[in-house]
């Protein structure tokens, strides 16, 4: 299985609302990203996990809190977040992170978030 | 500091054509490059990588892309385009910390 399945594929919430984001990978993958992504422009790393523990936190707002509960696993959690945050959001994973600057990241096909 | 750049927002194509899309890179040490295609409303998907050995790298797809340290250039090229080829395309260079930097991304349209 060389996929990273994310859900839900759409999400619209209010800025006073709580949701969650989920990425899952089953390729044996030690290294998982969170990017944000607005239209035609490159990701924006927000968040990094290596070996399930968190080694990289772009300065992202607290509205953002991510969680990596097994090494297949990863989560977004939202909350009352801002329209600007309107994006879509990608998960990816790779066999290193600190280790591994040689591997390549396998991306899922991402949530399209809007914040109303 | 590391970075990438890709010059052209957008490169056209005629379908059939040899297609190529520029990628120049800025690093200390080693670089590792990749590219990435993304098609609307998709994830991205790895086409290929340079991080050591022959300068011509092949990858998915009929990809190719040529390393040329002395230019600092990493482009990706097709001898023959598809109109479903059409994408965004991303360089990226990875830092020791496995994070990539990705440039700004070039639109490449194919066209029949």
């Amino acid at each position: 299985d060389t996929e990273v399945t994310q859900t839900p594929k759409h999400l619209v919430m209010g800025m006073t609302n709580k949701k969650s984001l989920k990425c899952e990978q089953h390729m044996g993958h030690r290294a998982m990203y969170w990017y944000k992504q607005k239209a035609k422009k490159p990701p924006e790393l927000m968040f990094v996990y290596s070996y399930e523990k968190l080694s990289i936190n772009e300065s992202v707002p607290s509205r953002f809190s991510p969680e990596c509960p097994n090494s297949s696993l990863l989560n977004l959690h939202l909350h009352a977040l801002q329209p600007e945050d309107s994006a879509l959001y990608l998960c990816a994973s790779s066999q290193g992170a600190t280790s591994g600057p040689s591997y390549e990241q396998f991306f899922g096909p991402g949530t399209r978030l809007t914040v109303t | 500091a590391q970075s990438v750049a890709q010059p052209e927002d957008q490169v056209n194509v005629a379908e059939g054509n040899p297609l190529t899309v520029k990628c120049t890179y800025s690093v200390s040490g080693n670089p590792y490059l990749f590219w990435y295609v993304q098609y609307p409303n998709r994830g991205l998907q790895f086409l290929l990588k340079y991080i050591t050995g022959d300068n011509l790298v092949k990858g998915s797809y009929g990809f190719e892309a040529e390393f040329n340290k002395s230019q600092t250039s990493f482009h990706l090229k097709k001898p023959s385009a598809l109109v479903s080829d059409s994408a965004l395309y991303f360089c990226a260079v990875s830092s020791n910390t496995g994070k990539l930097i990705f440039g700004q991304g070039t639109t490449l349209q194919v066209k029949p």
